[in-house]
C-alpha cells in the first residue's frame, strides 16, 4: 500500500535551518510528484510547492522561494525540504503528499511538526 | 492568487442529517477541485477529486459538485466518524490554494 513516512519533530533555534525527510513506498516512486504543504497550528493549508522525483524539477509558491527548498534522493525513495532563516511563523506541521503534475493529493505523509522558539 | 472562500467555518448537525459545505473561487477553476476530510491530529484525507469524482474508499455519502466558481461538498447521512474539519483546494492555476476549512461537529 501507498505510504509517505515523515521524519520525527523538530524544536528549533530562531535563524536556524532544518531538514525534514519524506520517505515513499509501495509505488513507483518517479512517477508521482511529492508536494510539501504548510499548516499553521489551528489554521488552514498552504501549498509550498512541489519536486518530481524523476527529472528533478522544482516548482515553489512565490510565498515560499527562499525559504524552502527540495531535494530527492532516487535511491531511498525519499524526498526532503529545508527551510532556512527560520522564524516563528514557520511554526507549523508540514506534511508531504503524492500527486500528479497538475492534480490532487491522494496520499499524505503523518506531517512534521516543527517548533521555532528560543 | 487564486482565493477559495469556503462557508460556513463551522456548523454543527445530528446524526442522519444531510450537510452541505461551499466552496467558491476567485475566478473559474474548471472543475479543478478537490475535498479533503482531516481529523485532528491527523492528516488530511482525500474525499473528491476533479469537483464531482470520489477516492477510492470513500463512503458513497459523500458526493461533490458544482462548476466554474461554485463547489459544493454534500453529506449524507451524517456519522459520527464524519466529525473533522473539511478544506476545498483548486489545482487549476498556480499557486494552488486552500479554502480556509469548515469545522463539523455533533448537535
Amino acid at each position: 500500500q501507498v505510504q509517505l513516512q515523515q521524519s520525527g519533530a523538530e524544536l528549533v533555534k530562531p535563524g536556524s535551518s532544518v531538514k525534514m525527510s519524506c520517505k515513499a513506498s509501495g509505488y513507483t516512486f518517479t512517477s508521482y510528484y511529492i508536494y510539501w504543504i504548510k499548516q499553521r497550528p489551528g489554521q488552514g493549508l498552504e501549498w509550498i510547492g512541489r519536486i518530481g522525483p524523476g527529472s528533478g524539477d522544482t516548482n515553489y509558491n512565490e510565498k515560499f522561494k527562499g525559504k524552502a527548498t527540495f531535494t530527492v534522493d532516487k535511491s531511498s525513495s525519499t524526498a526532503y525540504m529545508q527551510l532556512s532563516s527560520l522564524t516563528p511563523e514557520d511554526t507549523a506541521v508540514y506534511y508531504c503528499a503524492r500527486g500528479l503534475r497538475r492534480a490532487w493529493f491522494d496520499y499524505w505523509g503523518q506531517g512534521v511538526m516543527v517548533t521555532v522558539s528560543s | 492568487d487564486i482565493q477559495m472562500t469556503q462557508s460556513p467555518a463551522s456548523l454543527s448537525a445530528s446524526l442522519g442529517e444531510t450537510v452541505t459545505i461551499e466552496c467558491r473561487a476567485s475566478e473559474d477553476i474548471y472543475n479543478g477541485l478537490a475535498w479533503y476530510q482531516q481529523k485532528p491530529g491527523k492528516s488530511p484525507q482525500l474525499l473528491i477529486y476533479n469537483a464531482n469524482s470520489l477516492h477510492t474508499g470513500v463512503p458513497s455519502r459523500f458526493s461533490g459538485s458544482g462548476s466554474g466558481t461554485q463547489y459544493s461538498l454534500k453529506i449524507n447521512s451524517l456519522q459520527s466518524e464524519d466529525v473533522a474539519s473539511y478544506f476545498c483546494q483548486q489545482y487549476y492555476d498556480y499557486p494552488w490554494t486552500f479554502g480556509g476549512g469548515t469545522k463539523l461537529e455533533l448537535k
